[in-house]
């Protein structure tokens, strides 16, 4: 089972742009047929799907976040990113990556403030 | 928008038995949506339970099971432990997009 690690600004400020990343350990981002996600879960709130990438780069995201989300794939370093744009305090949430859907990141809180 | 719908919470005694269910605004709930379960515990991450309506991981407890029911996906916990207590959620796929169900709370009393 592969082990995945998010990393990124745990403050970012209203209007911004959130980045995090995904480190994946002990096994490779391109080997199998794997999907990696991102979910977000606000504080006393369910899960959220935001979207997900292939190793190829093919990318699907929520409708509802769509026109925000941005996420990327880097087989060279074994990580995959997510963009999301124009920040408000409903994007506050803890931050999950996972391999499809096997195996989840610890998670990393996001808040979104000045 | 889509809308995956469960129950919002459950109450069951230990060693009794309880099935969760997991519904789509879109309609019956088939394999084609590829159902997942998770159980996350306070201040933890997700850990999958299901995956593909009824396929379990080498760590699903074998008390833990999947299926369809009445145009749903359904999770049912047999001889329910202690440790069972837990937010629940499902995940269905809807043609590209992925969907979490708004999760169940069960409490083990």
């Amino acid at each position: 089972q592969v082990q995945l690690q998010e990393s990124g600004p745990g403050l970012v400020k209203p209007s911004q742009t959130l980045s995090l990343t995904c480190t994946v350990s002990g096994g490779s981002i391109s080997s199998g047929s794997y999907f990696w996600s991102w979910i977000r879960q606000p504080a006393g709130k369910g899960l959220e799907w935001i979207g997900r990438i292939y190793s190829s780069g093919i990318t699907n995201y929520n409708p509802s976040l769509k026109s925000r989300v941005t996420i990327s794939v880097d087989t060279s370093k074994n990580q995959f990113s997510l963009n999301l744009s124009s920040v408000t305090a409903a994007d506050t949430a803890v931050y999950y990556c996972a391999r499809e859907y096997d195996s989840w990141g610890q998670g990393t809180l996001v808040t979104v403030s000045s | 928008q889509t809308v995956v719908t469960q129950e919002p919470s459950l109450t069951v005694s230990p060693g009794g038995t309880v099935t969760l269910t997991c519904a789509s605004s879109t309609g019956a709930v088939t394999s084609g949506y590829y159902p997942n379960w998770f159980q996350q515990k306070p201040g933890q991450a997700p850990t999958t339970l299901i995956y593909s309506t009824s396929n379990k991981h080498s760590w699903t407890p074998a008390r833990f099971s999947g299926s369809l029911l009445g145009g749903k996906a359904a999770l049912t916990l047999s001889g329910v432990q202690p440790e069972d207590e837990a937010d629940y959620y499902c995940l269905l796929y809807h043609g590209g997009a992925w969907v979490f169900g708004g999760g169940t709370k069960l409490t083990v009393l």
